[in-house]
């Protein structure tokens, strides 16, 4: 089966860094996404990982351990904008199984 | 990047009708679509994969003979809910990958369309 823990909700203030925690137990697991949401609207996809470690790209950077069934999305120098649900996505070959999510507000 | 489309964006059926829906890939081939369901403050749920030519894999408690699904060309899919009621309003996902099962390798990016509300009075 598949199980995916987030935080429920994260406040942060504007320009301010955030951190999303996401474990997850998944089988068939093959990467892991992260991807955002706005209210009322499809996700857009963020990021990829497959090997454990950092990757970086603008603001936001996403993190993996493989063996910890561990990852995390950092965001940077945060915005208004950014204020909306983070769902952490493990995939498999097959499909990939979507976390409630994060909702993060960004306050001035 | 890649664009999916989804028609229409809103519905407003009776009690006891049938809704299509369709999901078309605009640049890309799509050989495997998928198509979720989004209660108020949840996730997204996989209700069933299809693969262009063959029959839709349904995920547990989703009824195949409610939600019939035509993956009938490598752009288009379609997804019927039939006797729609009430319960049956969501927010209704559709997503594509190049892909078929089990390819993608180490990256099996989806493209979300923009999503069906569906309201059932």
């Amino acid at each position: 089966g598949q199980n995916i823990d987030q935080p429920t909700e994260m406040t942060a203030t504007e320009g301010a860094i955030v951190q999303i925690n996401c474990t997850y137990q998944t089988s068939g697991f093959n990467g892991l996404f992260w991807y955002q949401q706005h209210a009322g609207e499809a996700p857009t996809f963020l990021s990829y990982n497959v090997l454990d470690g950092l990757e970086e790209k603008g603001r936001f950077s996403s993190f993996l351990s493989r063996s910890k069934g561990y990852s995390y999305l950092l965001l940077k120098e945060l915005q208004m904008k950014d204020s909306a649900s983070y769902l952490c996505a493990p995939g498999g070959y097959q499909k990939v199984t979507f976390g409630t999510g994060t909702k993060l507000q960004v306050i001035p | 990047g890649a664009v999916v489309s989804q028609h229409p964006s809103r519905v407003i059926c009776k009690s006891g009708t049938s809704v299509k829906i369709e999901c078309r890939s605009l640049d890309f081939q799509a050989t495997t679509m998928f198509w979720y369901r989004q209660f108020p403050k949840q996730s997204l749920m996989l209700m069933a994969t299809s693969n262009e030519g063959s029959k839709a894999t349904y995920e547990q408690g989703v009824e195949k003979d409610k939600f019939l699904i035509n993956h009938a060309s490598l752009t288009l899919s379609t997804l019927t809910v039939t006797s729609a009621h009430p319960e049956d309003s969501s927010f209704y996902i559709c997503s594509a990958r190049e892909g078929g099962l089990g390819s993608g390798g180490a990256y099996n990016e989806q493209f979300f369309g923009p999503g069906t509300r569906l309201t059932v009075l």
